[in-house]
């Protein structure tokens, strides 16, 4: 189903450039996360966001910004992409914390030359 | 630090096998355990969960058995069949901390062979 979506849904730059991806959903969830997939390191955290005031490193952030600009959508920047950046990214929903289930968007692949 | 070790990486079984994919953590404050499915070209999507005062929950074809003093907790697919070929994760979290974040595994690819 299309509760949470991503754009693009696939993304080629170059070293240096700035690029965001976007997230949006339907699930009037207010908790939102983006995730870094890479093979043999599984899904990793670099964002989450509470609501719309209160945003949350995860433990990759470095070298990436987010922005939430309203309940139903959450960015993700890269100020100046770097090759190893090169991953596939899943924004994800909640609707609390704790025991809920997480919603994934179907993700954005990102190739970075 | 990988705070949620998953084994094995990849996994062949012929139809009606039982592939058998392990996990190990190492914070005892978790106590919220999901296991996470994804279908190539998709996002992962819960499949089953469990919390530490049980040691089996079953859903279908689907069991997860847990080890609290182990600190392991592992997926077992009954009679697996040809579409149950996908990524699997493990996962964990602080349920009862509320924070929502989830310590996923390396994931384990599983193909069943017809």
């Amino acid at each position: 189903d299309a509760d949470v979506t991503q754009t693009p849904r696939n993304r080629i730059t170059k070293t240096g450039k700035r690029i965001m991806l976007e997230c949006s959903q339907t699930k009037g969830h207010d908790r939102m996360y983006w995730y870094r997939q890479d093979p043999g390191l599984g899904l990793r955290l670099i964002y989450y966001s509470f609501d719309v005031k209160d945003i949350n490193k995860g433990e990759i952030s470095d070298g990436y910004s987010v922005s939430r600009q309203a309940q139903a959508k959450f960015s993700l920047s890269l100020e100046s992409a770097i090759p190893n950046q090169t991953a596939l990214y899943f924004c994800a929903t909640s609707e609390n914390g704790g025991r809920d289930t997480q919603y994934f968007g179907p993700g954005t692949r990102l190739t970075v030359l | 630090q990988q705070q949620v070790k998953q084994s094995p990486q990849s996994l062949i079984v012929q139809k009606g096998g039982i592939p058998i994919i392990n996990c190990a953590y190492e914070n005892t404050a978790f106590d919220y355990f999901p296991w996470y499915q994804q279908f190539p070209g998709k996002g992962p999507a819960l499949l089953i969960a469990i919390r530490p005062d049980v040691s089996e929950k079953k859903e279908g074809r689907f069991t997860i058995s847990f080890n609290k003093s182990a600190k392991q907790f592992s997926l077992h697919i009954m009679d697996s069949q040809p579409g149950d070929s996908a990524t699997y994760f493990c996962a964990a979290s602080r349920g009862s901390g509320n924070t929502g974040k989830l310590i996923f595994g390396q994931g384990t690819t599983l193909q069943v062979k017809p």
